[in-house]
């Protein structure tokens, strides 16, 4: 069965503080791996997508890493702002199906000042 | 144009009440897609609308009656409502031409059943 899970659950840093993220996932075949930003109340945006054969993206302050082998993603957030608490949410595509999208549960970020 | 416009925001309504939700977009998508997302809860799947045709059904109680009148517009057409299906319900597009599997969403309904 497709699974995608998602640590931490919750997770309360402070303002400028660092932080990463973790997605697992027995999605397979594989197609692609994104990370979603959901605020309260709102629809899931897109942070970054990442195939089969890359490692790191990067979209500013917000890194995704991908180990295909492993099956594990990490976010990391640099030099966090108040702005990016929200829900993180990894989703992950399989290929070969049509109903092509696991989602995890997410980690809901709440950034302090 | 790269949003999705979802409306109402905010739906209260009764079990015997009639009501539809609206969802428009004007990228030239032609995948549209209706999620149900419990509070605390990933997104859940109900319809996809491929090419204004349902293809897929994820054995959704017929309450719920999905319609694309065009490629730009979906609607979810509710009707006897339970208590439990309060919810946020997303709308989401992609296109099915090119690389990219990108799915738009929008601010989503925010539906309270009573």
């Amino acid at each position: 069965k497709n699974q995608v899970e998602q640590s931490p659950q919750s997770l309360i840093i402070l303002e400028g503080k660092n932080c990463t993220l973790q997605c697992n996932y027995t999605v397979s075949p594989f197609s692609n791996l994104r990370w979603y930003k959901q605020d309260t109340g709102r629809g899931p945006v897109s942070l970054t997508i990442m195939t089969f054969s890359e490692n790191t993206k990067s979209n500013g302050r917000y890194t995704a890493t991908l180990d295909a082998d492993t099956k594990q993603s990490s976010l990391h957030i640099t030099a966090s702002q108040l702005s990016d608490s929200a829900s993180y949410i990894c989703v992950v595509r399989n290929s070969g199906s049509a109903r092509q999208l696991t989602f995890g549960s997410g980690t809901q970020l709440t950034v302090l000042p | 144009d790269t949003e999705v416009t979802q409306t109402p925001k905010h739906l209260v309504m009764g079990m015997t009440n009639k009501k539809s939700l609206k969802c428009e977009q004007h990228m030239g998508h032609r995948a549209m897609y209706w999620y149900k997302q419990k509070a605390k809860k990933p997104p859940e799947l109900m319809f996809v609308y491929s090419y204004e045709k349902l293809s897929i059904n994820e054995s959704v109680p017929s309450r719920f009656s999905p319609e694309c009148p065009n490629s730009s517009l979906l609607n979810l057409h509710l009707h006897a409502l339970q208590p439990e299906d309060s919810a946020l319900y997303l709308c989401a597009s992609r296109t099915l031409s090119g690389s990219t599997d990108t799915q738009y969403f929008g601010p989503g309904t925010r539906l309270t059943v009573l």
